[in-house]
């Protein structure tokens, strides 16, 4: 079974500064997919960034980034120039690839940001 | 285009009682997933379904919980005669296809059973 590990319950940055929020992963599969989600204190969950296991470039969206490492079973989130709205819970997730009942999330136990002034 | 919308927002039911979450998948989208979230942990895959089908339902309980996505309609979770340990932030995700690698989430319902 798949698995997936964020080792920091909560991280603190300073407004303007940058953050890396740790996640690895346990998997046999060669295909698949891995999602970083914020849940702010509404609880809507936002789909950060998103990587596809076959490509080696990392992902970028604006001030979010991805370093992928598929040998290692790594996949940190990088967010620069840090700003007030990013303070809420991340959730690092895995999809295998393919469809049926591969298409559920395995998720994270999140990693609570906080942003201070 | 409407986001997933899932009612309600809040719900509290006591012991025993009967739970109904529902869920409206964007438009177009026929695809629907259901995931709970205990409080402080992650997200736990309860059940996938495509219209009048259930395709996984390994992350379901045996007992009480039931789901369903009917031709027409929103797609329903169903708890009957709820515990205190149901109570928990149930979330719907959407997607236009199975190959759903970017599911759309819905605010999700929160269960308080007193």
């Amino acid at each position: 079974a798949q698995t997936v590990t964020q080792s920091q319950p909560e991280m603190s940055v300073q407004e303007a500064e940058t953050v890396t929020l740790s996640c690895t992963y346990d998997t046999s599969e060669s295909d698949y997919y891995l999602f970083w989600y914020k849940q702010p204190p509404s609880r809507q969950m936002i789909l950060v960034i998103r990587q596809e296991a076959y490509k080696q470039q990392n992902a970028t969206e604006n001030r979010f980034s991805v370093n992928f490492q598929k040998a290692a079973k790594s996949f940190s989130l990088k967010i620069s120039d840090s700003q007030l709205g990013d303070a809420a819970m991340y959730f690092c997730a895995y999809r295998p690839g393919g469809t049926g009942t591969a298409s559920k999330l395995t998720f994270g136990t999140g990693t609570r940001l906080q942003v201070t002034l | 285009n409407a986001g997933v919308m899932q009612n309600p927002r809040h719900l509290v039911r006591r012991r025993g009682q009967e739970a109904r979450l529902r869920c409206s998948p964007m438009k177009g989208h026929s695809h629907v997933y259901w995931y709970r979230q205990l409080p402080e942990e992650g997200l736990k895959f309860m059940v996938y379904l495509q219209k009048e089908n259930i395709i996984d339902e390994s992350g379901m309980p045996k007992e009480r919980f039931s789901a369903e996505f009917p031709k027409e309609g929103p797609s329903i979770l169903r708890i009957q005669q709820v515990v205190r340990g149901d109570s928990a932030a149930y979330f719907c995700a959407s997607s236009r296809t199975s190959l759903n690698t970017e599911a759309f989430f819905g605010q999700g319902t929160r269960l308080t059973v007193v």
